[in-house]
């Protein structure tokens, strides 16, 4: 299967900071991306959907403010959260597919964020 | 709107066993189904997709089957091992290609040796 990578792969920071979460398709080129967060013991739930060189549709509920999706280029989006607080505490994972690839998504290992 | 549901939440089995883990979506406009595992605190591997125009897929000890009228899904574990143990999450992707892929909570299955 295609690779798909994230970093970092876990992170500290204190509220009120921000934090950049990378992903990366390593051998193909990913014309759409997909964060999802995933709470303890809960789901993933699909945050936002973000198409190379376009602006990314967020979920309902999902602020875009706080939660700044970049996808610039074909192998590599960033997910920012801004202002980060204790309640953002989580596990995001990406996704990645592209048309080389049919319509199969690839998941990247996650980032787990803790904010104290 | 889709909604996914896994039954059980979660499942203890001795080694050996096979066993069945169930899946459900609301809307039969499904565009395919896959089924992922995840390891505790881990990142997501995908185990079997299913495409809508089939019936199964077969990888291994690993049998998925999908039968799309009646929108449920299930996935065949032979001869459980320890191995196994992790959280098996079942998912489905809208009738659009690219679309984003809906969870179930998932089954959390423990193989006692």
């Amino acid at each position: 299967g295609a690779v798909v990578s994230q970093h970092p792969s876990w992170v500290i920071c204190k509220s009120g900071t921000s934090v950049k979460i990378e992903c990366r398709s390593l051998d193909f080129q990913a014309t759409t991306m997909f964060w999802y967060r995933q709470f303890p013991k809960q789901s993933l739930m699909l945050m936002a959907t973000s198409n190379e060189g376009s602006k990314a549709t967020y979920e309902q509920g999902v602020e875009k403010d706080k939660f700044l999706i970049n996808h610039a280029s074909l192998t590599l989006s960033t997910l920012t959260v801004t202002s980060a607080h204790p309640e953002d505490s989580s596990f995001y994972i990406c996704s990645a597919r592209g048309l080389a690839r049919g319509n199969e998504q690839f998941f990247g290992p996650g980032t787990r964020l803790t904010v104290l | 709107k889709q909604e996914v549901t896994q039954i059980p939440a979660a499942l203890s089995v001795p080694e050996g066993e096979n066993l069945v883990l169930n899946c459900s979506f609301t809307d039969s406009a499904i565009y395919n189904l896959q089924w992922f595992r995840q390891d505790p605190g881990k990142g997501l591997t995908s185990l079997l997709l299913i495409q809508s125009s089939q019936r199964e897929q077969t990888s291994g000890r690993l049998n998925a089957s999908l039968d799309k009228s009646s929108g449920r899904s299930t996935l065949y574990i032979a001869a459980s091992q320890p191995g196994d143990s992790a959280t098996y999450l079942c998912a489905v992707a809208l009738n659009q290609a690219g679309t984003a892929l809906i969870f179930g909570k998932g089954t959390t299955l423990s193989v006692s040796s």
